[in-house]
């Protein structure tokens, strides 16, 4: 699935924790989007980043919900103090700097469940 | 606001039958991009096929094309000769200026079902 990879794949926490997802774009790639999809919904847009900068946070939950994508290393999603509705699939997508509408690449997604 | 718009919960087609799967759009903008998505069962997305709003001619991938009518805003799906692999959940989605860097919204999808 053009080399976005994203962990983990499934991840169960309990209310209160907190839970932290990973992706790593496509070689290449210096743009970062990040999605939820809600059980049999489409999905949402949240983020938009580039290394080091929020572009757009417009999706973004005002409490709790942090991205980054520092110099180095994969970009971040962070949901601190998980409640139930938070379970859901997180999907990252990326695409290059330079782009035509036809390269953005999704990862396998991580499902998150909170208990 | 921008709006994609897929009224199809549900289709069912037999192995080797032609389906289309309907969406429509909403936007002001001129310049846009509109795609499709595969998600089966496994869960990951799978990008289908792509058309430009300034595309002449409708887009295709091998059993997959792109209907674009600009002037309903609409861009739907046709799969050529059904295969029980095609079974899954189908996003149709938009993003804005036709460039990356610019989020995608994403329909409701619509469940396809192969039979033999």
């Amino acid at each position: 699935n053009a080399g976005v990879m994203q962990n983990p794949r499934h991840l169960v926490r309990r209310r209160g924790q907190e839970a932290r997802l990973r992706c790593s774009p496509m070689k290449g790639h210096s743009h970062v989007y990040w999605y939820r999809q809600l059980p049999e919904e489409g999905l949402k847009f949240m983020v938009y980043l580039q290394k080091e900068n929020i572009i757009d946070e417009s999706g973004m939950p005002k409490e709790r919900f942090s991205a980054e994508f520092p110099k180095e290393g994969p970009s971040i999603l962070r949901i601190q103090q998980v409640v139930r509705g938070d379970s859901a699939a997180y999907f990252c997508a990326s695409s290059p700097r330079q782009a035509s509408g036809n390269t953005i690449y999704f990862g396998e997604g991580s499902w998150l469940t909170v208990v | 606001a921008q709006k994609i718009t897929q009224t199809q919960p549900g289709m069912f087609v037999q192995e080797k039958e032609a389906v289309t799967l309907d969406c429509t759009y909403d936007t002001s903008d001129p310049s846009y991009g509109l795609f499709w998505y595969k998600q089966p069962s496994s869960g990951e997305m799978i990008f289908l096929i792509y058309q430009g709003s300034y595309d002449q001619q409708n887009a295709t991938e091998g059993r997959y094309s792109l209907n674009f009518q600009k002037a309903r805003k609409s861009a739907n799906l046709v799969i050529s000769a059904s295969q029980l692999g095609d079974s899954a959940m189908y996003f149709c989605a938009m993003s804005l200026n036709n460039q990356a860097g610019t989020a995608l919204i994403f329909g409701k999808g619509t469940t396809l079902s192969v039979s033999s």
